[in-house]
């Protein structure tokens, strides 16, 4: 089962920075926090991910709590192309490639 | 470079019958999965292969579904026979092997069962 919960859906108008929370509130020491999201009749594209620290890449911002309960991410100037499902993943880096397990995720439309 | 190559893209076939799917992984991944995703659902481990060996196989429905990795590279899925519940996507991914890595996915093949 999934470690995470998030909103099933939300807007967000084009331009304007989109802010997608994560609750993971019994993560352990040893997982990180990833972020896919889905585009319609697309495979899941991975984003970013993080352990403690924020991460910034050219996509997109990743705020992690400093007890790591939950996250943000934030895409800074959402566009119509930035509609898509996003899931927030927990995954152990114990070793070898554990699988991503994920949830229902969220539903982000991007509004012109 | 080339992602995750996935065929067909979509099929339509009668209950009863066999389907397969293929799929070609980044060159270079060890790391190979098959997930299926059910409409509104995320999508969910069927298998995983490091190299030509399956490593977590626990969710694949033995009695119906198969999977091959010859040579460690190309994998093919297979449904013998299909039922209607088994209308879905089925996603294939691969990584390289390590500790963090990202998982890179397919298009995916749209399976209607009928």
């Amino acid at each position: 089962d999934a470690k995470t919960t998030q909103p099933p859906s939300m807007d967000c108008a084009e331009g304007r920075a989109a802010n997608l929370p994560c609750n993971h509130s019994t993560i352990s020491g040893n997982e990180y926090v990833y972020w896919y999201r889905q585009i319609h009749s697309q495979g899941p594209q991975y984003i970013i991910h993080g352990l403690k620290n924020n991460e910034t890449n050219e996509m997109a911002s990743l705020i992690i709590t400093e007890d790591r309960k939950s996250s943000t991410l934030i895409l800074p100037h959402a566009t119509l192309r930035d509609t898509a499902v996003y899931y927030c993943i927990v995954r152990a880096i114990n070793s070898g490639n554990t699988p991503l397990v994920f949830g229902k995720g969220t539903r982000l439309s991007v509004i012109a | 470079e080339a992602g995750v190559v996935q065929s067909p893209r979509y099929k339509i076939i009668e209950k009863k019958q066999p389907v397969a799917f293929w799929c070609n992984p980044i060159s270079g991944h060890n790391t190979l999965y098959w997930y299926r995703q059910n409409l509104g659902q995320g999508p969910e481990l069927l298998i995983r292969y490091e190299n030509e060996e399956a490593v977590d196989d626990s969710q694949l429905p033995k009695d119906r579904f198969s999977a091959e990795r010859l040579k460690g590279v190309d994998s093919t899925l297979k449904i013998q026979p299909a039922e209607l519940g088994d209308s879905a996507v089925y996603l294939c991914a691969s990584s390289l092997t390590g500790v963090v890595t990202e998982a890179f996915f397919g298009q995916g093949t749209r399976l209607t069962v009928v």
